[in-house]
Formats: structure tokens, C-alpha cells, sequence
């Protein structure tokens, strides 16, 4: 198995609303990772997990709210969104956070904010 | 500053011709090139990961090129196929205490028929 999966495929919501993107693996992996990438755009990197503990926040706003329950789902909390947070959202992950490992992608949730 | 440029931006080739995508970069420290096909709305795959000592990799039709010395890369698709239309995107990987990606732009191919 070298998926990741990610939930919703599609996401709507108001700037009031709170809603979660989930991801999930069961590659052993122990770092995971969260992207946003706008149209025609690269990923920009959010969020690393190494080991369930966040190492890395890319000066990302508090709408977001990264989780890792355990070494194999990670959770982006989302709350007071703004259209432009409108993106693609990636969760990755790599056997270990070094730059030797190779970054599994999930298919990505489209998040629409209104 | 860290940088991946790639070209063309955008490609337009007939089904079963030959093609090659360009990448130069600017990253350091340097810890490995790959290469991602990417389809719209999708998540990236990953086709090839090659090290500082690696020349070439191939992966069925694709074949990847690095000159490290340069800092150049190449990926070169041979027969191409209508599923082969996606962004094509060279990104390279730093080791910065943790596994920081450079992305580039990406190519967006399109194969005609």
C-alpha cells in the first residue's frame, strides 16, 4: 500500500464554517506533510510532522489548525476561512522528515471558500 | 535565493513523438532531483529521484537526466501517449534539518492526437 488518501476529494464552505481535511496513511511513514497550491501555482509547504509532533509552520494563519492523532492521520482544522484560501490541499508523507526520503502525495482536496 | 526554473512552460506535441522538458536549479544544499507528473486537480506522482552521483534513471518512457555540475536536468518522454498530458514538475530536495522540496513551475504538456 503506498497511498495516501485524503478526505473530502471536495470541499464548500462559508467563512463562518468549521470544517477538517483528513489524511491518512499506513506506510509506516513519520513525517507528514500539508501543501496549498493555487491554480497553475507549485505547492507552497504549510505544515511538517515528524514523529506526531509538529517541527515545521511555515508562518501559516491561525485559521489553520494542524492535529496528528497518531502516526498515521494527520488533520487540517479549518475555521474562518477567507475566499482566497480557496486551493488545492496536499497532504504528503516520507519515511522520515530527511531530504533523502521520497514524499508520497495524496490526490488532494479542493476546498472552496464562499 | 532557492530556485527551480523549468521549460517550456507549455507543450503541445502529437501522440507517439518524442519529447524534452528542461530543468535548471539554484538549491543548496542539495540532497536529490525529482520529478512529478501532476494531473489537474490531482496530487503530484513522483517518476524519478536521482542523487548527486546518479546521471540518468529511467522509468518505462521517461527518462530522467542530471548534470550536477551545471545544475541541470532533463526529463525526456519517448512514444507519448494522450495520458501523458499533465504538468511535469522538477522539484529538488534540501536537507535543512528537515526534507524542504523546491518546486518549480512545472511544464504543462499536452498530447494531441
Amino acid at each position: 500500500d503506498t497511498e495516501v488518501t485524503q478526505t473530502p476529494k471536495h470541499l464548500v464552505m462559508g467563512m463562518t464554517n468549521k470544517k477538517s481535511l483528513k489524511c491518512e496513511q499506513h506506510m509506516g511513514h513519520r513525517a507528514m506533510y500539508w501543501y496549498k497550491q493555487k491554480a497553475k501555482k507549485p505547492p507552497e509547504l504549510m505544515f511538517v510532522y515528524s514523529y506526531e509532533k509538529l517541527s515545521i509552520n511555515e508562518s501559516v494563519p491561525s485559521r489553520f489548525s494542524p492535529e496528528c492523532p497518531n502516526s498515521s492521520l494527520l488533520n487540517l482544522h479549518l475555521h474562518a476561512l477567507q475566499p482566497e484560501d480557496s486551493a488545492l490541499y496536499l497532504c504528503a508523507s516520507s519515511h522520515a522528515p530527511t531530504a533523502n526520503t521520497e514524499a508520497f502525495f495524496g490526490q488532494g482536496t479542493r476546498l472552496t471558500v464562499v | 535565493k532557492n530556485q527551480v526554473e523549468q521549460s517550456p512552460q507549455s507543450l503541445i506535441i502529437l501522440e507517439g513523438k518524442n519529447c524534452t522538458l528542461q530543468c535548471n536549479y539554484t538549491v543548496s544544499p542539495f540532497s536529490n532531483l525529482r520529478w512529478y507528473k501532476q494531473d489537474t486537480g490531482r496530487g503530484p506522482v513522483s517518476l524519478t529521484i536521482m542523487t548527486f552521483s546518479e546521471n540518468t534513471k529511467s522509468n518505462g518512457r521517461y527518462t530522467a537526466t542530471l548534470d550536477a555540475d551545471t545544475k541541470q536536468s532533463s526529463l525526456h518522454i519517448t512514444a507519448s501517449q494522450l495520458s501523458d498530458s499533465a504538468s511535469y514538475i522538477c522539484v529538488v530536495s534540501s536537507e535543512v534539518g528537515f526534507q524542504k522540496l523546491v518546486f518549480g513551475t512545472g511544464t504543462r504538456l499536452l498530447v494531441s492526437p
